[in-house]
């Protein structure tokens, strides 16, 4: 069965320094692979995906995520963190539907 | 464009009564699913369709019906309300499966409360 984790509840960065957001993953076959952010009160919204090609995809806001094979791994990125990017943040992965990790709440702090 | 609209957002139910979670979508998508959030559990598929008259279970199901009698909507029915199903729910569409990746588009969600 498909699946990913999120091994960090939480991740606390001061803004302007780059943040990590990580997830791993297990598949069978090729992944596709997904970032979604939550703020208080709403739905998901769509950050960024992994379907094949270059494994440095840009996503919505300035988030990327790196895809790596041999690690399993596909963790969002940014380089200078906004106190605004503080929200809850889910990796996904390709099953008959999504499926979703628990997320991690990423706080900002000024 | 409204996108995916969720109502009611709010509800308090009885244990055993019964209602449905309306969803309704004008982006004409064929994909449209049901989810549940659980604080620190991450989002369950409940059924999910892949387009009007089909739908199909998903993770979590039990206690729950869904109907697709036409492309905008997708409700959701709890027939027999627990308080497990107390819970956060998501609708969501997508133009095409996730077998092609497609990105979800997501409901602000109701949330529910059974006591």
């Amino acid at each position: 069965a498909q699946s990913v984790a999120q091994p960090e509840d939480q991740v606390n960065v001061a803004e302007g320094n780059p943040l990590t957001v990580k997830c791993t993953y297990s598949v069978s076959g090729n992944p596709y692979l997904f970032w979604y952010v939550q703020y208080p009160n709403r739905g998901l919204q769509f950050l960024l995906k992994y379907i094949t090609g270059d494994n440095l995809v840009k996503g919505s806001y300035g988030f990327e995520a790196e895809f790596n094979k041999s690690q399993t791994s596909f963790h969002l990125k940014k380089p200078s963190a906004l106190v605004s990017d503080s929200a809850l943040y889910f990796c996904a992965v390709r099953d008959s539907a999504l499926i979703f990790g628990k997320g991690t709440t990423l706080s900002v702090s000024s | 464009n409204a996108g995916v609209t969720q109502t009611p957002k709010f509800r308090i139910l009885k244990i055993g009564q019964s209602m449905t979670l309306q969803c309704t979508q004008d982006m004409n998508h064929n994909y449209m699913y049901w989810y549940r959030q659980d604080p620190g559990m991450g989002l369950k598929l409940i059924y999910y369709s892949v387009g009007a008259g089909i739908t199909d279970k998903g993770e979590v199901p039990n206690g729950y019906n869904v109907s697709r009698s036409t492309t905008e909507d997708f409700p959701l029915r709890l027939e027999l309300a627990a308080p497990s199903q107390t819970s956060v729910y998501f609708c969501a569409s997508s133009t095409r499966g996730q077998g092609a990746g497609s990105p979800l588009h997501f409901g602000n969600g109701t949330r529910l409360t059974v006591t």
